[in-house]
């Protein structure tokens, strides 16, 4: 299994919801990343998961909560979100390991567009 | 800090033309890697090649290959015989050796093969 699932593909919520963002894979990987992508730019990190903790959080707003409950399951809890929030959200995985010569290169899911009216 | 920059923001070739992406970086480290990705209209973004810093000889991927000059911090991607799957935002990308670094993206260039 060399795959990233998302899910759900689309989402449409009001500034007042709760909604979750999930990701996972199989392949044993022990690194977890999420990342928002506007439209025609490059993905932008904000949180990475090693071994299940929090390694990196790139000052990510706290209306985006993440959560690790495992090494194949990443989840993004979101709540009161602006409009300006609206975007893709991508998850990715790679694999971690003692520094040298590891490629380590990541692999994305397919994403979540998201859509905060 | 590490930047990637493409100069090329949308390029169009014909199909089965060769086309060339141009991509550089900055840094001051020596061991690292450097990757291109693809990310076609439906948004799956897949890796389409990597280069190993140590390594001098360029990396290839059937009709994917890279020229890569690490003194000019210079890595292009050449896409030969190029056909119409290939249309797709192009990302370069630059993860220094040490694990859990995370991936510094350029811009991105959109490709556009026309039949």
């Amino acid at each position: 299994d060399t795959e990233v699932t998302q899910t759900p593909k689309h989402l449409v919520m009001g500034m007042t919801n709760k909604k979750s963002l999930k990701c996972e894979q199989h392949m044993g990987h022990r690194a977890m990343y999420w990342y928002k992508q506007k439209a025609k730019k490059p993905p932008e990190l904000m949180f990475v998961y090693s071994y299940e903790k929090l390694s990196i959080n790139e000052s990510v707003p706290s209306r985006f909560s993440p959560e690790c409950p495992n090494s194949s399951l990443l989840n993004l809890h979101l709540h009161a979100l602006q409009p300006e929030d609206s975007a893709l959200y991508l998850c990715a995985s790679s694999l971690l390991g003692l520094t040298g010569r590891r490629h380590n290169e990541q692999f994305f899911g397919p994403g979540t567009r998201l859509t905060v009216l | 800090a590490q930047t990637v920059t493409q100069s090329q923001p949308e390029m169009s070739v014909q199909e089965a033309e060769t086309v060339t992406l141009s991509c550089t970086y900055d840094t001051s480290e020596n061991n690292y890697y450097l990757f291109w990705y693809k990310q076609p209209p439906s948004r799956q973004m897949i890796l389409v090649i990597r280069q190993e810093a140590y390594k001098q000889q360029n990396a290839t991927e059937n009709r994917f290959s890279v020229n890569f000059q690490k003194a000019a911090k210079s890595f292009s991607l050449k896409i030969s015989d190029s056909q119409l799957g290939d249309t797709a935002m192009y990302f370069c990308a630059f993860r220094p050796q040490e694990y859990g670094n995370k991936l510094v993206f350029g811009a991105g260039t959109i490709l556009r093969v026309k039949s």
